[in-house]
């Protein structure tokens, strides 16, 4: 049962330059979360979706995209890289009809970005 | 204002010993869920236990409990026995009833070191 997968698990940017962070479930969940984790802050919510073709903001999206052109997958864009997204990015995915379901984490991606 | 405080960086506890890591949340949503997830230095993030705003009772799981305090406004983690292998960050995280999102909002960690 693999879970949360993300892709890639590290990778290297120049200022300015562009890449996709890949996120796939196969626990058919509906709601989808792309995270980000900096020292000292937590994980902060970049960009949520609540389902297949549609997606959301969330509390620190600028400088990032998403598309969820299929349900189990969750795409991060980063159309012109800074060093302030140096960051470990974390997607989740659950189905929280209730408060009390918890969310799936993938084993994140670590960015750097010179 | 911060949903979610965690005042402790760093915590350091003897093994065997119980230590309890802080962790004060501010909502005004009467449905909320608390969850403490554990972060060891390989990266994951590993759920640790819940407790519902509902709840009556304290949750507990094997050696984690949550103390509970809601007029306080606290759900502090309590783990039991200490092992070397609690080393970890440990993030108290909420999220609030309603419609909508449903993401959680983390606080900045507790670093907990276990030593021998």
């Amino acid at each position: 049962n693999a879970g949360v997968t993300q892709t890639p698990k590290f990778r290297v940017l120049k200022t300015g330059q562009s890449m996709t962070l890949l996120c796939a479930q196969d626990m058919n969940h509906e709601y989808m979360y792309w995270y980000r984790q900096d020292p000292g802050m937590g994980l902060r919510l970049i960009h949520y979706s609540v389902g297949e073709g549609t997606t959301a903001k969330g509390e620190v999206p600028d400088g990032y995209n998403v598309s969820r052109l299929k349900k189990q997958n969750f795409l991060l864009g980063l159309e012109s890289a800074a060093p302030s997204q140096t960051s470990v990015y974390f997607c989740a995915s659950g189905n929280p009809s209730s408060v009390q379901e918890t969310q799936y984490f993938g084993p994140g991606t670590r960015l750097l970005v010179l | 204002a911060q949903k979610i405080t965690q005042t402790q960086p760093g915590m350091f506890v003897q093994e065997k010993e119980a230590v309890t890591l802080d962790c004060t949340y501010d909502t005004s949503d009467p449905s909320y869920g608390l969850f403490w997830y554990k972060q060891p230095s390989s990266g994951e993030m590993i759920f640790l236990i819940y407790q519902g705003s509902y709840d009556q009772q304290n949750a507990t799981e094997g050696r984690y409990s949550l103390n509970f305090q809601k007029a306080r406004k606290s759900a502090n983690l309590v783990i039991s026995a200490s092992q070397l292998g609690d080393s970890a960050m440990y993030f108290c995280a909420m999220r609030e009833g309603g419609a909508g999102r449903r993401a959680l909002t983390f606080g900045s960690g507790t670093r907990l070191q276990v030593q021998p």
